[in-house]
């Protein structure tokens, strides 16, 4: 059974770019959630969709955005990118709603 | 809101030594308890959680840890580290009835422990 899935694993964009991460679930998970990972601020949940709608988003600005389509991949965008934007994104699928989350590897995004 | 603590953002234990890592968390409720471990360059893996039942929890790769509710604890233990227990070690935990009863999947992380294994 695959993993999670993470496209891509790596990015460098410039500062006011804009970036589209995408996340292929587990076979059968309606779950998607988004973190972001960086070493001052440590893990940070970004938002979470189950069957299309998101149901809880973090304290993030709204630059931030994601969706989920009706095959449960989902993508995150960033506008406007920033410095500070720099870090792990890490993607997390479960069969439903506070079940086992199973994360994928990440996008490593750098902004310059 | 929930927060969890990890007392020791570094710990460093010599091979065949016990290996604890803590863990408190502060929930008006219990909640759902984690542990997971990213080594460099990956995704997060889940060692084990506490959901209901029993509270001592074994995991995987000979991890195990025990939910005191009086304590608000959930402290990771290994009876003998080996070398390639070395990676940095997450508690988290995720509250069905925080904001409203719509956190669902949402899991707040602590900061973080990275474990060192001397041979």
């Amino acid at each position: 059974k695959a993993g999670v899935t993470q496209t891509p694993r790596y990015l460098i964009k410039t500062r006011g770019q804009q970036v589209t991460l995408s996340c292929s679930p587990i076979s059968g998970h309606r779950s998607v959630s988004w973190y972001q990972q960086t070493p001052g601020q440590g893990l940070q949940f970004l938002f979470e969709y189950f069957s299309e709608t998101q149901r809880n988003k973090g304290n993030f600005p709204g630059r931030f955005s994601g969706r989920q389509f009706s095959n449960s991949r989902s993508e995150m965008n960033v506008s406007t990118l920033e410095l500070g934007d720099s870090a792990l994104y890490l993607c997390a699928s479960s069969l439903l709603p506070n079940t086992e989350a199973f994360f994928g590897q990440g996008t490593r995004l750098t902004v310059v | 809101a929930q927060s969890v603590t990890q007392l020791g953002s570094h710990v460093s234990v010599s091979e065949g030594a016990l290996v604890l890592l803590r863990c408190n968390y502060s929930s008006s409720v219990p909640p759902y308890l984690f542990w997971y471990v990213q080594y460099p360059n990956q995704g997060l893996q889940l060692l084990l959680k506490y959901t209901t039942g029993a509270t001592l929890v074994k995991g995987i790769n000979g991890f195990e840890a025990e939910f005191k509710k009086s304590e608000t604890s959930f402290h990771l233990t290994k009876p003998s580290a080996h070398m390639s227990d070395a990676a940095e070690y997450f508690c988290a935990v995720s509250d069905p009835n925080d904001a409203g009863g719509t956190s669902y999947g949402k899991l707040t992380f602590g900061q973080g422990t990275i474990l060192t294994v001397h041979p």
